[in-house]
């Protein structure tokens, strides 16, 4: 496509129960980052995805936070056993290459009941 | 550890003001700075970059930005603002790896 595209963009859920937040980056694009941004702040980074090798996830804040990007594409954050400090939109954006110019999906807005 | 900081989270300014939003880090190497911009109901897209050379950098719509490595900060300026800049501005650095670290942000509020 495009541009990055996530889904879904916006995603209710009960405490306890597991989500995946899905990413497609642009096509040919190397690198696809994860980041997670609360309310009046930055985007924090969570993980970052060199093709399908996990390269950096000292973002992740806990052991129910994991990521994968097995063929070197899409990528799915999975949430488990989800709380309500989880509550925020999550980011995804990808680039050519590391430390380029980063394209941003429109983000997913979770919100933790 | 790295971070970023944005000195103003609300900004106020007349159409025609000029404009300066002040951006800090702190990482003691290289690094790749940038501006990124999120208009309202848009995504989070890129405004201006720096890697290297020239420390003034131009982006679009009439922003740029200096690089000033002895103070570590990367402000960004537009002479003059319109409505249309009306949006939340984050600086962000890359230093030594692959995190982006972003400040807070910066909500411009430009009237008409």
């Amino acid at each position: 496509g495009a541009g990055v595209s996530q889904s879904p963009r916006y995603k209710v859920t009960k405490r306890g129960q597991d989500v995946a937040l899905r990413c497609d980056p642009i096509s040919g694009h190397v690198s696809l980052y994860w980041y997670r941004q609360a309310l009046g702040q930055g985007p924090e980074f969570l993980t970052y995805f060199n093709y399908e090798a996990q390269q950096d996830k000292s973002g992740l804040p806990n052991d129910r936070f994991s990521a994968e990007r097995p063929e070197g594409s899409i990528s799915t954050l999975t949430i488990q056993r989800t709380e309500q400090r989880d509550s925020a939109m999550y980011r995804c954006a990808s680039s050519l290459a590391t430390q380029e110019t980063q394209y941003f999906g429109p983000g997913t807005r979770l919100l933790v009941l | 550890a790295q971070s970023v900081s944005q000195h103003n989270h609300h900004v106020i300014l007349s159409e025609a003001a000029s404009l300066e939003l002040g951006c800090n880090y702190s990482y003691g190497g290289t690094v790749n700075l940038f501006w990124y911009v999120q208009y309202p109901g848009q995504h989070l897209q890129l405004l201006l970059k720096y890697f290297s050379g020239d420390p003034l950098v131009k982006g679009i719509k009439g922003f740029e930005a200096e690089f000033i490595k002895s103070k570590f900060s990367f402000n960004l300026r537009k002479p003059s603002v319109q409505w249309s800049d009306t949006a939340e501005y984050f600086c962000a650095v890359i230093g030594g790896g692959f995190k982006t670290i972003f400040g807070a942000g910066t909500r411009l509020f430009v009237k008409a």
